[in-house]
């Protein structure tokens, strides 16, 4: 079990920009999920992919956000035109399905600065 | 969705119980409880889950009142590696993303 994996670490970008980040799950895992957390909060859901289909989207995705997971195995989060607001760690968790009492497994973040 | 209360902070000294109390008044029947853990600088970590029945893991225990209204975390016994932020969040066992946001948790600091 490797765990979560997610990449970049960090990422530092200027207002306007594009970024992507990749995320991959454990490998057995059929669920993908994703995250934002700024300081001071609790993760925010963003959302989530059961296998490729992307089944759940937080009003908190704005258009400019978009995530997919074409194979059903990693995962890639992309937001375009990147604002200052923007700036915050993305979390990424992966689970097998379960009803409610499966366990979320997360990887460590990517810190994403926007100047 | 079903919504918990957390105190913001707590503190306890290294390698004495420490008692993390969440309210959620208005859970369901089928509701989940959850407790995740977060250290500095990394995701948060699975540390228990119950619906009815108090459960017991190597990490931790956890203490569900009969009315299920109120849920206590256990660490029987903290060590400076637990300080952390300890989020209570409910999952409806219909599954789908409902509870699957945290709140601001609490904030525990351990004294050595």
């Amino acid at each position: 079990d490797t765990g979560v994996s997610q990449d970049p670490r960090h990422k530092i970008t200027k207002r306007g920009q594009n970024v992507t980040f990749r995320c991959d799950p454990i490998s057995e895992h059929n669920r993908l999920y994703w995250y934002r957390q700024t300081l001071g909060q609790g993760p925010e859901f963003l959302t989530y992919f059961q296998n490729e289909a992307q089944l759940e989207k937080s009003r908190l995705l704005s258009d400019r956000f978009s995530a997919e997971r074409p194979k059903g195995s990693f995962s890639t989060l992309e937001i375009q035109r990147t604002e200052q607001g923007d700036s915050a760690m993305y979390l990424c968790a992966s689970s097998l399905a379960g009803q409610g009492n499966e366990k979320l497994f997360f990887g460590s973040g990517t810190q994403l600065s926007v100047l | 969705d079903a919504k918990t209360t957390q105190p913001n902070s707590m503190e306890s000294n290294e390698e004495e119980p420490v008692h993390l109390p969440c309210n959620h008044s208005t859970i369901s029947g089928t509701d989940y409880i959850h407790w995740y853990r977060q250290l500095p600088s990394q995701g948060p970590e699975y540390v228990i889950h119950g619906l009815t029945s108090n459960v017991n893991n190597r990490m931790a225990s956890l203490a569900i009142a009969e009315d299920r209204k109120s849920s206590t975390l256990i660490l029987h016994r903290a060590t400076l590696r637990d300080a952390a932020v300890y989020y209570c969040i409910l999952r409806w066992s219909g599954g789908g993303a409902d509870g699957l946001t945290f709140g601001k948790g609490t904030h525990l600091i351990i004294q050595p």
